[in-house]
């Protein structure tokens, strides 16, 4: 049974640019929820979603969006990237009824 | 709002030495508790988790928590800890589905 998978593993991108991160959810979940992790602290939420909707969001800017699929994967946007993005971002997949989440390994990235 | 408070941010101990892991949470409401670890290279895993009944729990690999209602707490412990137990402790909370504010981590290190 694989796990979450998040892709790519590494990123790096340069100021005003535009990246998109994917997450599959563990198989049978349904929700999944994003999170920054910025060095030295804990992960914290972004937004998640259910049903192709995004149900909950953190304090995070605009700039900041998302997309669930019909298969459940789900993609972070985050445009006009600044240097304090640098992070690295997790997906974590849930099934609604139940709220222990399964994380995945993380995307690591730089902004330059 | 919720929010988590860890009060240990790196703690170093030798092996056999028991553990115990401060964490404070603010919430109105009903709520679930995590603990995470991140070992070294490795993506945050579940470690024990806090629903309902039994307010003393048990995780994987000798860990148990305590949730103490009335103190808003819910501590980590180990009788005696390995080598192996050096990683990053996180503390969470859960006052909605899927949605989960984290303390920003303490840091164990195990002295063999």
């Amino acid at each position: 049974d694989a796990g979450v998978t998040q892709s790519p593993t590494h990123l790096i991108k340069t100021r005003g640019q535009q990246v998109t991160l994917r997450c599959s959810p563990k198989s049978g979940h349904d929700t999944v929820s994003w999170y920054q992790q910025a060095l030295g602290q804990g992960p914290q939420f972004i937004f998640q979603y259910y049903e192709e909707e995004e149900r909950q969001r953190g304090n995070f800017p605009d700039r900041f969006s998302g997309h669930q699929f019909p298969n459940y994967s789900s993609e972070l946007n985050v445009n006009a990237l600044l240097l304090g993005d640098s992070a690295l971002y997790l997906c974590a997949s849930s099934l609604t009824r139940n709220n222990e989440q399964f994380f995945g390994p993380g995307t690591r990235l730089t902004v330059l | 709002a919720q929010s988590v408070s860890q009060h240990n941010h790196h703690v170093i101990l030798s092996e056999a030495a028991s553990l115990e892991l401060g964490c404070n949470y603010s919430y109105g409401g009903t709520v679930n508790l995590f603990w995470y670890v991140q070992y070294p290279g490795q993506h945050l895993q579940l470690l024990l988790k806090y629903f309902s009944g039994d307010p003393l729990v048990k995780g994987i690999k000798g860990f148990e928590a305590e949730f103490i209602k009335s103190k808003f707490s819910f501590n980590l412990r180990k009788p005696s800890v390995q080598w192996s137990d050096t990683a990053e402790y996180f503390c969470a909370v859960n006052g909605f589905a899927g949605k989960s504010t984290f303390g920003d981590g303490t840091t164990l290190t195990v002295k063999p």
